[in-house]
């Protein structure tokens, strides 16, 4: 049964940092892994999606890579700013169309 | 760009009552999807829906879950008699083929009392 964590469960960082969000899978068998924001009480907006075909995906700030052979994934965030401040989470698929999601990291952004 | 869009936002219900969540997909995906996640856990999978039929469900999709595709537009989730442990956000998704395009709704908080 394939299984999602993520550390750090939460992160606080002053302003400017670059940071690594973590996440581990362990069956490597995935069809695609995507990464999620999630604002308080709010829903879940897709940041980067890597097929698993690919090392790696970027937009502005955020790069993700993939190394599926070990089970892990890491999120990138360069220069955080407070406008950064929520819950990333990552959620893996592997043969059918559903989502396992991690518990996510919990990131503040200090100004 | 195109959204999923749930109503409402917020639901409050007695224990024991039946609720329908609403969901409008994207208008060309073809696949439809539940989650839930209760405070602090994890985003849950409960269904997914394909060519008018579930296609996947999860433990959790229990008999007093049921889904519906009613007129082509909408994508309900139903829960016939709700109980505290029910209460969350309940999240619909919809996607193009198979993961492509996969969008989720901004959710409905089901509060059970």
């Amino acid at each position: 049964k394939q299984e999602v964590t993520q550390i750090p469960a939460a992160l606080s960082v002053p302003e400017g940092e670059n940071l690594v969000l973590n996440c581990s899978f362990t069956d490597s068998a995935i069809y695609n892994l995507q990464w999620f924001r999630q604002d308080p009480g709010k829903g879940l907006t897709s940041l980067l999606l890597i097929q698993s075909s690919q090392r790696e995906q970027t937009s502005g700030r955020l790069n993700a890579s993939l190394d599926k052979s070990s089970g892990r994934s890491t999120l990138y965030i360069a220069a955080s700013q407070p406008g950064d401040s929520a819950t990333y989470l990552c959620a893996v698929t592997a043969g059918t169309y559903k989502y396992i999601f991690g518990t996510g990291t919990r990131l503040k952004v200090l100004a | 760009e195109p959204e999923v869009t749930q109503t409402p936002s917020h639901q409050v219900t007695q224990m024991g009552q039946e609720v329908i969540l609403r969901c409008v997909p994207i208008s060309n995906h073809l696949y439809f999807y539940w989650y839930r996640q209760i405070l602090g856990q994890k985003v849950e999978f409960l269904v997914s829906f394909y060519n008018n039929e579930i296609s996947e469900k999860s433990e959790i999709f229990d008999d007093q879950f049921s889904v519906e595709r009613p007129d082509g537009s909408n994508f309900t989730l139903k829960i016939r008699s709700t109980k505290l442990e029910d209460s969350a956000m309940y999240f619909c998704a919809s996607s193009d083929l198979g993961t492509y395009g996969y969008t989720f709704g901004s959710g409905t908080r089901l509060t059970v009392v």
